[in-house]
């Protein structure tokens, strides 16, 4: 195991909603990244957080958000739900913003109808 | 053109096969190489680093060629066990974002 840990594993949501999704960092990592993951896709970069600061973000619309608090365990937030959000939300942490090894979490799977 | 290419696949092949997985990637500018396996709905494990001296590690054998910018994946004596996505993944940085970019995975089935 990794010692990534994220919730909730599985969520409905219909669309217009808005989503949290979390994920706890392994201990001493300071750096987290967030991936989708579409069905029959590769995880698709959304944003790092290094330091509780935004570090780069992916092609994702600003509707996707997020935040890293003083432990470096994060949050992905999603406004306006569409229904080609439906996917597997992976977060991954590394020891430091250009450390090459990323441990991912289990991922939390988003159906939204 | 996508950053990261590789075969969706799947490949079906029998117990004990040798399969190969190639994977291209467009910027030359990528710095680290890897080979994760994926199960069924399940998070991506690191299968192994990639280096330009290729690499082994027990049954996979990976390889980088830089000058024609792809990655490979050679497995042998295939097992049941192997079946999985392999996606092929590079690591970059950019303005000090260092981020992995995933091929999109080769499906692999092991047949009985």
């Amino acid at each position: 195991e990794t010692g990534v840990t994220q919730s909730p594993t599985h969520l409905i949501k219909t669309r217009g909603q808005q989503v949290t999704l979390r994920c706890s960092s392994q201990s001493g990592h300071n750096t987290v990244s967030w991936y989708q993951q579409a069905l029959g896709q590769g995880p698709q970069f959304i944003f790092q957080y290094y330091r509780e600061e935004e570090n780069g973000r992916g092609n994702f619309p600003p509707r996707f958000s997020g935040l890293q608090f003083p432990n470096y365990s994060s949050e992905l937030n999603v406004n306006a739900l569409e229904l080609d959000d439906s996917a597997l939300y992976l977060c991954a942490s590394s020891l430091a913003s250009g450390d090459e090894t990323q441990y991912f979490g289990p991922g939390t799977r988003l159906l939204v109808l | 053109r996508k950053e990261v290419e590789q075969d969706p696949g799947p490949f079906n092949v029998p117990e004990g096969a040798t399969v190969a997985f190639n994977c291209t990637y467009s910027n030359s500018a990528s710095q680290s190489f890897f080979w994760y396996r994926q199960d069924c709905r399940k998070e991506p494990k690191l299968l192994m680093s990639v280096y330009s001296s290729g690499n082994e590690d027990g049954r996979f054998t990976a390889q980088l060629n830089r000058a024609s910018q792809y990655i490979s994946l050679l497995i042998r004596d295939s097992k049941l066990s192997d079946s999985a996505t392999y996606l092929c993944v590079v690591w970059k940085g950019t303005s000090g974002t260092y981020k992995y970019i995933f091929g999109t995975g080769t499906r692999l089935k092991v047949l009985a």
